[in-house]
């Protein structure tokens, strides 16, 4: 069954820490695939990553990267010098076969705050 | 990129009526589309999957009488939420599959309020 674990209900950082964002995920399949979301007070969901299962190649884009670690089901995010913009809600999303329509499931979101 | 629209941003209204939500993909066809709903501070849980042509396919313990999803075209798919009471205010979002990459994009999301 699908699952995806983001064990870090909040963070809290000063600006200009980095911040690393957890996510552990569940699947049978061999195809699927991961994504972060970011979700701002204003509440729409902004498109950050998307990986598939066979691409493991970690990712850099600015102060933003991504660890995929297929042999640990991990696919965590990292934020480099953060800033206050950064403060939202990031959820981890899986998608799949399992269910004949590569439905999305999003974990339960990390709600990150960055003080100044 | 891939745009999907969904209106209204915010509806208000009173308890027993039905409300419509409207999703839109823009410059794709969407032959898949997925609502989800999100109460405050917790997760996007999915509803259901809205299949262009067919009827839509429910998740357990969603009411399919109440939550109505019609998926008429390749770029419109509608969720109804009919006799609205106040546990059903929530944030509903939207998201259509850009076959063929696979790619999700999301609404902006309806945040209901019914009173």
């Amino acid at each position: 069954a699908q699952k995806v674990t983001q064990a870090q209900t909040e963070i809290s950082v000063v600006e200009k820490e980095d911040v690393t964002l957890d996510c552990v995920y569940e699947t049978r399949d061999t195809t699927y695939y991961l994504f972060w979301y970011k979700q701002p007070p204003s509440g729409e969901l902004v498109f950050l990553i998307r990986r598939n299962s066979f691409d493991e190649q970690n990712e850099i884009s600015g102060r933003y990267s991504w660890n995929f670690q297929k042999s640990t089901s991990s696919f965590n995010f990292t934020i480099t010098a953060s800033q206050v913009v950064d403060s939202a809600v990031y959820f981890c999303a899986l998608s799949d076969t399992s269910t004949g329509g590569f439905k999305t499931i999003f974990g339960a979101g990390t709600r990150l705050f960055v003080k100044a | 990129g891939a745009v999907v629209s969904q209106h209204p941003s915010w509806v208000i209204c009173k308890s027993g009526t039905s409300v419509k939500i409207e999703c839109r993909s823009l410059d794709f066809q969407a032959t898949t589309m997925f609502w989800y709903r999100q109460f405050p501070k917790q997760s996007l849980m999915l509803m259901a999957t809205s299949n262009e042509g067919s009827k839509a396919t429910y998740e357990q313990g969603v009411e399919k009488d109440k939550f109505l999803i019609n998926h008429a075209s390749l770029t419109l798919s509608t969720l109804t939420v009919t006799s609205a009471h106040p546990e059903d205010s929530s944030f509903y979002i939207c998201s259509a599959r850009d076959s063929p990459n696979y790619g999700y994009t999301f609404g902006s999301g309806t945040r209901l309020t019914v009173v």
